[in-house]
């Protein structure tokens, strides 16, 4: 089943306190992206990536890293929480063949991150 | 001012309404745009592109004003499975970033 997946679905961390949510695609997608998404605020972008080892800023990146250093896999990483970093999550992936400017973007389920 | 925004709502209507979505955006360039769904937190899925030309999808119709820089979603014959949010998302010139409105809420009720 073609998918993305995200883990860990739900977590609890405190300030400071390093975390990775992990990311990965089974499409063989090459646009990969991460979001946040806020009451009020919609879904906003933080990084996204064209391909392996190429990553840029979205709208929102303060206090968030990213490495593609596989085609399939986005990691997201928070070196020091923070509680406005509070907030629901998705990875979502999309190929860029054909008319890409149009091709969909699949979201994966989710991560519901607090920091306390 | 947002680069995309929507109007709130919620809408509730009825079974069988007709309702309308609109979408403006701030960016000229902006190169192609979409309407997606979202159910209770859940992620976001396609509910359809928007052409330059409109499309339509069953009882969805999509339609773009460049000129105006203005999208619209209008569903007829509202069914309660309906009930949910609908994005409206821009993607910028060279299609890497990826804009969202804040959404549209919308309740069918039998």
């Amino acid at each position: 089943e073609a998918q993305v997946t995200q883990n860990p679905r739900y977590l609890i961390t405190v300030t400071g306190k390093k975390l990775t949510v992990t990311c990965s695609q089974n499409m063989n997608h090459e646009y990969m992206s991460w979001y946040r998404q806020d009451p009020g605020l919609g879904l906003r972008q933080i990084y996204y990536s064209m391909n392996v080892e190429v990553t840029d800023k979205g709208d929102v990146p303060e206090g968030y890293k990213v490495s593609r250093k596989e085609k399939r896999n986005f990691p997201l990483i928070l070196e020091s929480p923070s509680p406005n970093q509070t907030s629901l999550y998705f990875c979502a992936s999309r190929s860029t063949a054909g008319l890409a400017a149009y091709n969909e973007q699949f979201f994966g389920p989710g991560t519901r991150l607090t920091v306390l | 001012r947002k680069e995309v925004e929507q109007d709130p709502g919620p809408f509730n209507v009825p079974e069988g309404a007709t309702v309308a979505f609109n979408c403006t955006y701030s960016n000229s360039a902006s190169q192609s745009f979409f309407w997606y769904r979202q159910d209770c937190r859940k992620e976001p899925k396609l509910l359809m592109s928007v052409y330059s030309s409109g499309n339509e999808d069953g009882r969805f119709t999509a339609q773009l004003n460049r000129a105006s820089q203005y999208i619209s979603l209008l569903i007829r014959d509202s069914k309660l499975s309906d009930s949910a949010t609908y994005l409206c998302v821009v993607l910028s010139t060279g299609g890497f970033k990826t804009i969202f409105g804040a959404g549209t809420r919308l309740f069918v009720k039998a």
